[in-house]
């Protein structure tokens, strides 16, 4: 079974530019997590979805982030415009429903705002 | 709100010793709690987990028990090795409407042969 895909792995960008990172969660999960971990600390949640509908999306900075997952299957999140303080991993998790309580994690998108 | 607080790191031990990162939580009701490893250049994975008071998760020779009383969920191995070298997070999980992950900031623990 093909584990959680994530592109790009790294990134670098200027301030006030804008990004993109992709998620694939593995094949048949429902459920679809965000979460950005800001080195030194544990990953926080942004958005999370269940099929194409957003269920928690209070910690996403609505200003500047957005997040879509069109066909309940991969997702977008997307920074625009970026600040310095966004250099995080961004990391995407799945699980096979909502009544689960194991996620499965992706290897993450390392970005880098300059 | 919820949160997990976890020993401060980094954690320097030889091959063979003893481990144990102590962990935590605060939160209102029955969350469930879990361990996840971060290899270098890896994703999170679960190491274990505890879906109630008492409970003993287990895998790869790390315990870790959950304890509603001190609100704690220590994570234990008895002797380490090098491949174990990795950042350890313990996280909690209510469920309820949503079934978001509360991280604490994670424990880099380093074993040296």
């Amino acid at each position: 079974e093909a584990g959680v895909a994530q592109s790009p792995r790294y990134k670098i960008i200027e301030k006030r530019q804008s990004v993109a990172f992709w998620c694939n969660p593995i094949s048949g999960h429902a459920t679809l997590y965000w979460y950005q971990q800001i080195l030194g600390q544990g990953p926080k949640l942004l958005i999370q979805f269940q099929n194409n509908g957003v269920v928690d999306d209070s910690q996403l900075p609505k200003d500047r982030f957005s997040a879509e997952r069109l066909k309940g299957v991969d997702s977008t999140l997307k920074i625009q415009p970026a600040k310095l303080e966004d250099s995080a991993v961004y990391l995407c998790a799945s699980s096979s429903d909502r009544g689960s309580l194991e996620q499965y994690f992706g290897p993450g998108t390392r970005l880098t705002v300059t | 709100g919820d949160s997990v607080t976890q020993m401060e790191g980094p954690v320097t031990l030889s091959e063979e010793a003893f481990l144990t990162i102590n962990c935590t939580y605060t939160a209102t009701g029955y969350p469930s709690l879990f361990w996840y490893v971060q290899y270098p250049g890896e994703g999170l994975q679960l190491l274990l987990k505890a879906t109630k008071a008492d409970d003993k998760g287990s895998n790869k020779g790390f315990e870790a028990t959950y304890r509603k009383e001190t609100t704690s969920f220590h994570l234990e191995k008895g002797s380490v090795q090098v491949s174990d070298s990795a950042v350890y997070f313990c996280a909690l999980n209510k469920g309820g409407s949503n079934y978001k992950l509360t991280f604490g900031k994670g424990t880099l623990l380093t074993v040296n042969p």
